[in-house]
């Protein structure tokens, strides 16, 4: 099956400072892969997502990069503010099975 | 758009207690997948239903069991509660391609005493 490691597991930055959370996938097959922030007692919620096809995405603050040959991929949040702050889970899709990473807890630091 | 929504919202139950939980999808949405999310850690998948039919499973029992609809909603069945099912279950919504964002509620929190 599919492997997801996700890195750092906590992340504290400076409000307006960026911020990179990177994950790695071991199955080439796996060809979508969405990044959700998940909120205390909430469920996750879709911030962005890349297919296989497209190595760079951006929406507004917010930018995924993908690397297929190193079967990597990375979320980059500029100017963080403080609403920013929660659990960003990356997740790498097969099928229509999503494999998550171990989530990274982001905390800006007004 | 109501989106996914879930009932109930937090259940405490018995070991040894069956358990059903409930998922409507998002408007349009005719696939729905269930996770499985104990405390600090990524979802893990529990099974998918599309057209009334369970299309993919997860490394989990038989114990966990699941239901489609005609108007697409599901639900998630567990027999025999165990204190490690205690977690946050989510229910996601999408269409059936491989491709394609999928949308989840908010998630039913199931203790087990």
């Amino acid at each position: 099956g599919e492997n997801v490691e996700q890195h750092p597991s906590t992340l504290s930055v400076q409000e307006g400072d960026s911020a990179v959370i990177k994950c790695t996938y071991s199955d080439s097959a796996s060809n979508y892969f969405p990044w959700y922030k998940q909120e205390l007692g909430k469920g996750p919620q879709l911030i962005i997502d890349i297919r296989s096809n497209v190595g760079e995405k951006k929406d507004q603050r917010i930018a995924v990069t993908l690397n297929k040959t190193a079967k990597h991929f990375s979320l980059h949040i500029t100017e963080t503010q403080p609403e920013d702050s929660a659990v960003y889970f990356c997740a790498a899709s097969k099928g229509n099975q999503f494999y998550f990473g171990t989530g990274t807890s982001l905390t800006v630091i007004p | 758009d109501a989106g996914v929504t879930q009932s109930p919202t937090h259940l405490i139950k018995t070991r040894g207690q069956q358990v059903t939980l409930r998922c409507s999808p998002k408007s349009g949405h005719d696939t729905v997948s269930w996770y499985q999310q104990a405390l600090g850690q990524g979802p893990q998948f529990i099974f998918q239903y599309y057209e009334e039919e369970e299309r993919q499973r997860g490394n989990f029992p038989d114990r966990f069991s699941g239901h489609q609809f005609p108007n697409y909603s599901s639900e998630l069945n567990v027999n025999a509660l165990l204190l490690g099912d205690s977690a946050l279950y989510l229910c996601a919504s999408s269409f059936p391609t491989g491709d394609t964002e999928a949308f989840f509620g908010q998630g039913t929190r199931l203790t087990v005493v």
